[in-house]
């Protein structure tokens, strides 16, 4: 069984550019979630999506950032026009969720992402 | 809104001694899970414990336990002979039931001693 994988691993780019980065869950995984981590804090909540649908964003998400989760597997998270303060590890996690019992989210390794 | 608080930025331990990190956190709801992921360097998250805010028993997983005291709202873990492969920054967790997202703490960074 495969855990959740991310990709990119590493991205530096040049302010003003457009990123993308892939989350791929667990497979029988029906959420899954995105995160940033600045260097010394917790993760903080961006998204996430049940199936298909994306059920929840955060405030933290602008208007430049976009996530899809077109087939209910993997996940795409957009990122445009970049900017200094988007520098920070985004991470995916996945989990099942099966009626009203709390699901344990899995996470994958994060993409470091580094806007010069 | 929940809230975790971790006071303990940095603690230390010598291999094969017992070691407690501490966790706060505030929750309006009755009903919430709290958990403890550990992040080594440059390393992924990992799940350490779980714990249900119903239950009364304390989790238990091999090294690692937690004293869950639902009305402090306290939530400390307990590594007992201390690896140098529990060197790890270690996170505390909520999430509401009638939620889904992670409300993590800031964090406190392990360091086994040899």
């Amino acid at each position: 069984d495969t855990g959740v994988s991310q990709d990119p691993r590493h991205k530096i780019t040049k302010r003003g550019q457009n990123v993308t980065f892939r989350c791929d869950p667990i497979s029988e995984h029906n959420r899954l979630y995105w995160y940033r981590q600045t260097l010394g804090q917790g993760p903080e909540f961006l998204t996430y999506f049940q199936n298909e649908a994306q059920l929840e964003k955060s405030r933290l998400l602008s208007d430049r950032f976009s996530a899809e989760r077109p087939k209910g597997s993997f996940s795409t998270l957009e990122i445009q026009r970049t900017e200094q303060g988007d520098s920070a590890m985004y991470l995916c996690a996945s989990s099942f969720r099966s009626g009203q019992n709390t699901d344990t989210q899995y996470f994958g390794p994060g993409t470091r992402l580094t806007v010069l | 809104a929940q809230t975790v608080t971790q006071s303990q930025p940095e603690m230390s331990v010598q291999e094969a001694e017992t070691v407690t990190l501490s966790c706060t956190y505030d929750t309006s709801e009755n009903n919430y899970y709290l958990f403890w992921y550990k992040q080594p360097p440059s390393r992924q998250m990992i799940l350490v414990i779980r714990q249900e805010a119903y239950k009364q028993q304390n989790a238990t997983e091999n090294r690692f336990s937690v004293n869950f005291q639902k009305a402090a709202k306290s939530f400390s873990l307990k590594i007992s002979d201390s690896q140098l492969g529990d060197t790890a920054m270690y996170f505390c967790a909520l999430v509401e039931t009638s939620g889904s997202r992670l409300t993590f703490g800031e964090g406190t960074q392990l360091t086994v001693n040899p």
